[in-house]
């Protein structure tokens, strides 16, 4: 309904896992951003992509990996997480206008064993 | 480091009471937004505000930029157990630069 999709919204995974989340927009938007909500935190933002390049890392460990092949689509990979990983994982989507009015997806729930 | 400071950060009232939820920046923010989430989904924009001294309605909701654009209120009258949730207000320091989040206000509204 927000026009900002994201798959799966769940995920259990092990610490050696690898697995990778997908977000799709359909707002005609040329930002896409992830963000981390953890339990009494405020949301953390982790990477920002501006017309597919990358144009914030808010010093995210290189276990997150994202990847935005186009202004549509952003996918966040994975790889040898540990437990204080686990988190609602958000993908938002904005004009990167005046207002930078964000879009919100419905999140995917992490949990890392 | 510019901070966005929320309050309450909880709140529990009755069915028909009314709430205020403030938001608060030593800073000047070029835009504000309100944002309204549930458990397990994302956050859903309610409101932008832009303009110093601004009042936008929704509904029973009023939302309020403060003059000098620092700070921002939500004030709900005739709380409903639907208003339950978590509101969280984001700013924009600078046109272009990405979102501050408040750790937000988590309401809930019994019947």
């Amino acid at each position: 309904e927000t026009g900002v999709t994201q798959t799966p919204r769940h995920l259990v995974m092990g610490m050696t896992n690898k697995k990778s989340l997908k977000c799709e927009q359909h707002l005609g938007h040329n930002a896409m951003y992830w963000y981390k909500q953890s339990a009494k935190k405020p949301l953390e933002l982790m990477f920002v992509y501006n017309f597919k390049e990358q144009t914030e890392n808010n010093s995210v460990p290189s276990r997150f990996s994202p990847e935005c092949p186009n202004s549509s689509h952003l996918f966040l990979h994975l790889h040898t997480l540990q437990p204080e990983d686990s988190a609602l994982y958000l993908c938002a989507s904005s004009r990167r206008d005046s207002t930078d009015t964000q879009y919100f997806g419905p999140g995917t729930r992490l949990t890392v064993l | 480091t510019q901070l966005l400071e929320q309050s309450p950060q909880f709140l529990s009232i009755q069915e028909g009471e009314n709430l205020t939820v403030y938001c608060n920046s030593s800073s000047v923010f070029s835009s504000l937004q309100w944002y309204r989430q549930e458990p397990g989904e994302g956050p859903v924009l309610l409101v932008t505000v832009v303009t110093g001294g601004e009042v936008k309605k929704l509904k029973r909701l009023t939302f309020q930029f403060g003059d000098a654009r620092k700070d921002s209120s939500l004030h709900i009258t005739a709380a409903q157990p639907g208003d339950t949730g978590l509101y969280l207000c984001a700013g924009e320091f600078q046109a272009g630069t990405a979102l501050i989040f408040g750790k937000g206000t988590t309401l809930s509204v019994s019947s």
